[in-house]
């Protein structure tokens, strides 16, 4: 199983909202990612968590806040967003050692429109 | 800092024929990993083939090969009896060995599949 599940799968929210995009896998993986995509683009990454500790946060405005409860779940909270923020969140997960450690599984997704 | 290029924004391919997407990287590094992740319409990454840097030998995954030339900084995908849902995006990656290492994506190529 390589499955890593984004809910919701759209979104549509206004500058003023509060929410919440969440993640789940259950591969036992002990690293989970945070990527922003605008169309025809590469991802970008924004959140590293390593062990359940935020390892790497790649200058990302505090209106986006991230938050790992247990080794399997990743959440991103969203407050008072701006319209550029609207984007495909990508999350992806991987092992932290062996031999498939520098492999990452990623989810489908949140399409994100901010009005 | 490493950076990856994939020059070609778009190819287009004869169902059934052979399509090489092309990408380079720079890196000081001499043990890293290299990655294809395609991107179809539905939007989920999903990983097509890697290759450690530390390995001679060509990978491949069934109609997925590549061209791996160290020393030219060159890893090439090659894609065998090309199929309609082959068509998508295609991004070429790269990550240093170690912890805490990033995701380092080309800009991704447009493959489209000619019926």
């Amino acid at each position: 199983d390589t499955e890593v599940t984004q809910t919701p799968k759209h979104l549509v929210m206004g500058m003023t909202n509060k929410k919440s995009l969440k993640c789940e896998q259950h591969m036992g993986h002990r690293a989970m990612y945070w990527y922003k995509q605008k169309a025809k683009k590469p991802p970008e990454l924004m959140f590293v968590y390593s062990y359940e500790k935020l390892s790497i946060n790649e200058s990302v405005p505090s209106r986006f806040s991230p938050e790992c409860p247990n080794s399997s779940l990743l959440n991103l909270h969203l407050h008072a967003l701006q319209p550029e923020d609207s984007a495909l969140y990508l999350c992806a997960s991987s092992q932290l050692a062996g031999v498939a450690k520098n492999i990452q599984y990623f989810g489908a997704g949140t399409r994100l429109s901010v009005l | 800092a490493q950076t990856v290029t994939q020059s070609q924004p778009e190819m287009s391919v004869q169902e059934a024929e052979t399509v090489t997407l092309s990408c380079t990287y720079d890196t000081s590094e001499s043990d890293y990993y290299l990655f294809w992740y395609k991107q179809p319409p539905s939007r989920q990454m999903i990983l097509v083939i890697r290759q450690e840097a530390y390995k001679q030998q060509n990978a491949t995954e069934n109609r997925f090969s590549v061209n791996f030339q160290k020393a030219a900084k060159s890893f090439s995908l090659k894609i065998s009896d090309s199929q309609l849902g082959d068509a998508a995006m295609y991004f070429c990656a790269y990550r240093r060995s170690g912890a805490n290492s990033k995701l380092t994506f080309g800009k991704g190529i447009t493959l489209s599949v000619r019926p």
